[in-house]
């Protein structure tokens, strides 16, 4: 079955820094999005993009983030300026469609830890 | 904001038995559902969504019903078998046809199923 990278696996970095997480989705899906988990709590919507634009974004995805579709392939999201509390894991997904008519797979996910 | 709602943390059922997991909503824009489960260090894997036109899907030991009034579904697994021992998350959408619709997730259920 077809599926969605992410690296890397893990990622430590200093407050302050910048952090580019990576993404390949699936080859012929059209919809993308970031998501994250803070240990023990539910997993949470950053952000969608689509015909490459952001479709959406929570109140999480503020000016500190960023997403980007840099070739056919990738689909990365950019931390300019981690906080202790960015600490998470991220995952990517992608769909053919909207989650409304067909399911979405998920990447096994990026653990940010940001010391 | 706990639009979705899964109220118990953790099930433990024998080998064999059924498992239901519950989920709870509140927001009456919410027309789509899924269940995903999660391993650790894996990301979420679909297993199964209902539209909210029906109040029943099947997919192998995997049932998931929907009473709409009630805002409550719910998901079966018949028989269960320990392979099944994950987080089973509940995830709701409100999003039309061709837009990328975001995920609202639950807090998820830890399933055990012991031998």
């Amino acid at each position: 079955e077809p599926e969605v990278t992410q690296t890397p696996s893990h990622q430590v970095t200093q407050m302050g820094q910048e952090v580019i997480l990576r993404c390949v989705p699936i080859s012929n899906h059209l919809y993308f999005y970031w998501y994250r988990q803070i240990l023990g709590q539910k997993v949470e919507f950053l952000v969608s993009f689509y015909n490459n634009e952001i479709s959406e974004k929570s109140e999480i995805f503020d000016d500190q983030f960023s997403v980007e579709r840099p070739d056919g392939s990738n689909f990365t999201l950019k931390i300019r300026s981690t906080k202790l509390e960015d600490s998470a894991m991220y995952f990517c997904a992608s769909s053919e469609a909207s989650f409304g008519t067909l399911k979405a797979f998920f990447g096994q996910g990026t653990r940010l830890t940001v010391v | 904001d706990q639009q979705v709602k899964q109220n118990s943390p953790s099930l433990s059922v024998q080998e064999g038995r059924i498992s239901i997991l519950n989920c709870d909503y509140t927001n009456s824009m919410f027309d789509y559902f899924l269940w995903y489960k999660k391993y650790p260090a894996e990301g979420p894997t679909f297993l199964i969504s209902i539209s909210s036109i029906k109040d029943k899907n099947e997919d192998g030991r995997f049932t998931v019903f929907l009473n709409k009034s009630a805002k409550h579904l719910s998901l079966h697994i018949v028989p269960s078998q320990p392979g099944d021992s994950a987080v089973y998350f509940c995830a709701a959408t409100g999003g039309s046809t061709g837009t990328a619709s975001k995920l609202t997730f639950g807090t998820g259920t830890r399933l055990q199923v012991t031998l």
